[in-house]
């Protein structure tokens, strides 16, 4: 089965300053999702990308999938307080028919203001 | 767009009781729904899969008598935990798929029990 490794395990960085993400998949990535969770509540999407190369971008969150689509970064730019979170990766798994997502472990974002 | 709502979000009760999270699409309809579980530091892990109409298939090591779900409508799944113990205790997510691939999650409920 497909597993996904997300790295750093935790980030602890100061207000204004950049940071990335990494999801790496042991299997091709058929759509890569990044969600971001806050302790105790739901999931808010955040970007799906499906094909290699592919770079999308909202306010100052931008998630890149590789050529080889099995890795994924997620980059942050000058970062506040408010972009503190849990972010998820999850991955579809074309299994059986069914197109489940598998997720990361995740990567706890703190912001110091 | 694409809102879920879960209901209730958190749940406290004792050993033995029935209890039931709702999973609602409010403004489209959920062809396919999923129920995941998260352990504390972990992530998602995902017990069941259901779509409107048929019976849920669930992943491997998750007891289809102790989790019951019914996705009887296009906008209403349910996931009743029969007979709560202890370790059941657990934060549930559900999340929703319309017409599109991407999943809209609700805000979880937290269940513990005593």
């Amino acid at each position: 089965s497909q597993e996904l490794e997300q790295s750093p395990q935790s980030l602890i960085v100061q207000e204004g300053k950049n940071l990335t993400i990494n999801c790496t998949s042991s299997k091709t990535l058929y759509g890569l999702y990044w969600y971001k969770q806050k302790y105790g509540e739901g999931l808010i999407f955040l970007m799906m990308l499906q094909k290699g190369g592919e770079e999308k971008s909202h306010e100052k969150i931008t998630a890149k999938l590789d050529e080889k689509k099995q890795q994924s970064s997620l980059h942050i730019t000058a970062s506040q307080p408010s972009h503190a979170g849990i972010y998820l990766c999850g991955a579809e798994e074309r299994q059986g028919g069914s197109e489940k997502l598998v997720f990361g472990k995740g990567t706890k974002l703190t912001v110091n203001p | 767009g694409a809102v879920v709502s879960q209901h209730p979000s958190r749940v406290i009760c004792k050993s033995g009781t029935s209890v039931k999270i709702e999973c609602r699409s409010l403004d489209f309809q959920a062809t396919t729904m999923f129920w995941y579980r998260q352990f504390p530091k972990q992530s998602l892990m995902l017990m069941a899969t259901s779509n409107e109409g048929s019976k849920a298939t669930y992943e491997q090591g998750v007891e289809k008598d102790k989790f019951l779900i019914n996705h009887a409508s296009l906008t209403l799944s349910t996931l009743t935990v029969t007979s709560a113990h202890p370790e059941d205790s657990s934060f549930y997510i559900c999340s929703a798929r319309g017409d599109s691939v991407t999943q809209h999650f609700g805000d979880g409920t937290r269940l513990s029990i005593l």
